[in-house]
């Protein structure tokens, strides 16, 4: 019963260098987030799909693109990474339902040097 | 910009005293949630809320949901430093969105 998984864990990067932050769920939830947070503050929303084969913009969407490639997968890609990027970065899903909460992954610690 | 404000972002307290902690938006929301997050870990569900002037208690947190559906707030009595950590509120929608967004966090620190 893994709930949200996310890969990896830690990653460094070069400025300029591209890399894609993993999720996947096995609740069977429609629903998938991806948040960013920031050193002592709480998370801002990135993108987010609704269901399988749609994304929309969230709070901070410049310097990302997702794809969400079934329903258990959503993942995250950082085309040219830069210093502003470096963050925690978790991936979430819900089921639909406005009353429902979100489950989260262990999150990815990114540095981009 | 964060719709979702709460106050305060710190708190550092004894343990016994207790403690408020607030949720503001200008935003209806069709459900808030309140979350609890330990450090290196993700944030993990303590209530959802839903209807407005709903209260909620778990142990020793009181949960409430502004009539209007814009505000809430988490008392906690007698704390203890099992509950130091950052709490966070989140708010869904009304349907259409299926956006669900957090507010700052309130980090919150209870000394023996």
């Amino acid at each position: 019963n893994a709930g949200v998984t996310q890969t990896p864990k830690f990653q460094v990067l070069k400025t300029g260098q591209s890399m894609t932050l993993q999720c996947a769920q096995d609740m069977n939830h429609n629903s998938m987030y991806w948040y960013r947070q920031d050193p002592g503050m709480g998370l801002r929303l990135i993108y987010y799909s609704a269901s399988e084969g749609t994304t929309d913009k969230g709070e901070v969407p410049n310097g990302y693109n997702v794809s969400r490639l079934n329903k258990r997968e959503f993942s995250l890609r950082l085309e040219s990474a830069a210093p502003s990027q470096t963050s925690v970065y978790f991936c979430a899903s819900r089921r639909q339902g406005s009353d429902k909460g979100a489950f989260f992954g262990q999150g990815t610690r990114l540095t981009v040097v | 910009t964060q719709l979702l404000e709460q106050s305060p972002q710190f708190l550092s307290i004894q343990e016994g005293e207790n403690l408020t902690v607030y949720c503001n938006s200008s935003s209806v929301f069709s459900s808030l949630q309140w979350y609890r997050q330990e450090p290196g870990e993700g944030p993990v569900l303590l209530v959802t809320v839903v209807t407005g002037g709903e209260v909620k208690k778990l142990k020793r947190l009181t949960f409430q949901f502004g009539d209007a559906r814009k505000d809430s707030s988490l008392h906690i009595t007698a704390a203890q430093p099992g509950d130091t950590g950052l709490y966070l509120c989140a708010g869904a929608w009304t349907s259409g969105t299926y956006k669900y967004i957090f507010g700052t966090g309130t980090r919150l620190k209870v000394l023996a």
